[in-house]
């Protein structure tokens, strides 16, 4: 039978803007976040990880946010380009789960050209 | 630079049949991973492994589903009895250290008939 996947939140950018891309995680016990980029087809590619004793944390045009009181994660990427449309995930380990990432529901960002 | 490389790409098998998905996770990598993927799902952990033996599985990862490092450089994920909803990419991954950073491969998409 056909299988239902999830409905993927889009976010649409016109080239050049920034965009910024939210993950909320459920977990308090979470002590490190992954943001990872899925392109159709591929795997997914690591963008950027923050522990949870820091607050932010700067990459090469994607800055990540944590909020710890709200359990709020960010993306944001400056000057968004057409090769950031994919798909983007966001990550979580939990502190006493072991070595496993939980990740969550995914996002899509289109940008227009 | 370096990366994690699956074989096949794209595997079709019959019901019940035996799969073997393999991988070749990056050389100074200690901890290495297997996830999964159902068309248009979350990423799903399975199980991790490291020094030898697996260290973490998930309750998908049950008595169908084995791993194995049969020599220095190849990571295997045996499929035993495959069913129609062992469909999905899975993915293979691995770290240098715990989780951090985890390098995913392009995947295998695996197609039971």
């Amino acid at each position: 039978g056909e299988s239902v996947g999830l409905h993927l939140p889009t976010l649409s950018v016109q080239e050049g803007d920034n965009s910024i891309i939210n993950c909320a995680y459920s977990n308090s016990a979470s002590d490190y976040f992954i943001w990872y980029k899925q392109e159709s087809g591929k795997g997914p590619q690591f963008i950027i990880d923050i522990r949870s004793n820091m607050d932010k944390r700067q990459g090469q045009r994607v800055t990540v946010l944590l909020n710890k009181t709200v359990k709020h994660l960010s993306l944001q990427i400056a000057a968004t380009q057409p090769g950031d449309s994919a798909v983007y995930f966001c990550a979580e380990k939990i502190g006493n789960a072991g070595n496993m990432l939980t990740f969550g529901g995914g996002t899509r960002l289109m940008v227009k050209p | 630079e370096p990366e994690v490389t699956q074989t096949p790409s794209h595997q079709v098998t019959q019901m019940g049949q035996e799969v073997i998905l393999r991988c070749v996770p990056i050389s100074n990598h200690l901890y290495f991973y297997w996830y999964r993927q159902i068309l248009g799902q979350k990423v799903e952990f399975l199980v991790s492994f490291y020094n030898n033996e697996i260290s973490e599985k998930s309750e998908i990862f049950d008595d169908q589903f084995s791993v194995e490092r049969p020599d220095g450089s190849n990571f295997t994920l045996k499929i035993r009895s495959t069913k129609l909803e062992d469909s999905a990419m899975y993915f293979c991954a691995s770290s240098e250290f715990v989780v951090s950073m985890a390098f995913f491969g392009q995947g295998t998409r695996l197609t039971v008939v």
